[in-house]
């Protein structure tokens, strides 16, 4: 069964500065998604960044990238020139690639807090 | 699109009660999944729909809880008696292709009192 692990229970940065959020997985297929959503105090998930595993390029939305590691089976995202409103939990996610009903759940990291310091 | 709408946003009720909670997925989105969070617990998925038909109940709690999907615009999920360990933030998803992830509503805060 797959696993999504996130080391850090909490991290803090200064508005401005950047900061890597850690995730690692676990899994034995090749095919498959990886996600970090993003739940602020007002508690709606919101999708910040989506990658494909058999993409070699990392992903990159504005101020969100990721650091794809496959081998390493890591998935780390990097928040560019923080700022107050990117306060919230983050939670990287897993979804197979394979097409069967089961493999439309998704598997979730116990989520981060990251708290932006003015 | 106006997203995944829930409803209501917040529920209090007295133990022992029955609860409704409200879910309108995305237009053509045809998987619907209901979540449970709790800071004990994380998200937990409770069951989910594929095409309106449940596929996978294995995470609900007990036979206190059920889920219906009519059709392919309204989901509920009723929990009947309610009990204080309910008490949680339910969430209710929907997504359409496999790798674009869920679309979330806004949640249902439940406390049982």
């Amino acid at each position: 069964a797959q696993t999504v692990t996130q080391s850090q229970p909490e991290m803090s940065v200064q508005e401005a500065e950047t900061v890597t959020l850690s995730c690692t997985y676990d899994t034995s297929e090749s095919d498959y998604y990886l996600f970090w959503y993003k739940q602020p105090p007002s508690r709606q998930m919101i999708l910040v960044i989506r990658q494909e595993a058999y993409k070699q390029q990392n992903a990159t939305e504005n101020r969100f990238s990721v650091n794809f590691q496959k081998a390493a089976k890591s998935f780390s995202l990097k928040i560019s020139d923080s700022q107050l409103g990117d306060a919230a939990m983050y939670f990287c996610a897993y979804r197979s690639a394979t097409s069967s009903h089961s493999n439309y759940q998704l598997i979730w990291g116990a989520g981060t807090k990251l708290i932006i310091k003015p | 699109d106006a997203g995944v709408i829930q409803s209501p946003r917040h529920e209090v009720t007295e133990m022992g009660q029955e609860v409704t909670l409200r879910c309108k997925p995305i237009s053509g989105h045809d998987y619907l999944f209901w979540y449970r969070q709790t800071m004990m617990r994380g998200l937990e998925l409770l069951i989910y729909f594929n095409n309106n038909v449940p596929i996978d109940d294995s995470g609900m709690p007990e036979d206190r809880f059920s889920a219906k999907m009519p059709n392919a615009s309204f989901s509920t999920l009723k929990i009947q008696p309610s009990e204080p360990r309910d008490s949680a933030v339910y969430f209710c998803a929907s997504s359409l292709r496999q790798d674009y992830g869920y679309t979330f509503g806004s949640g249902t805060r439940l406390t049982v009192v």
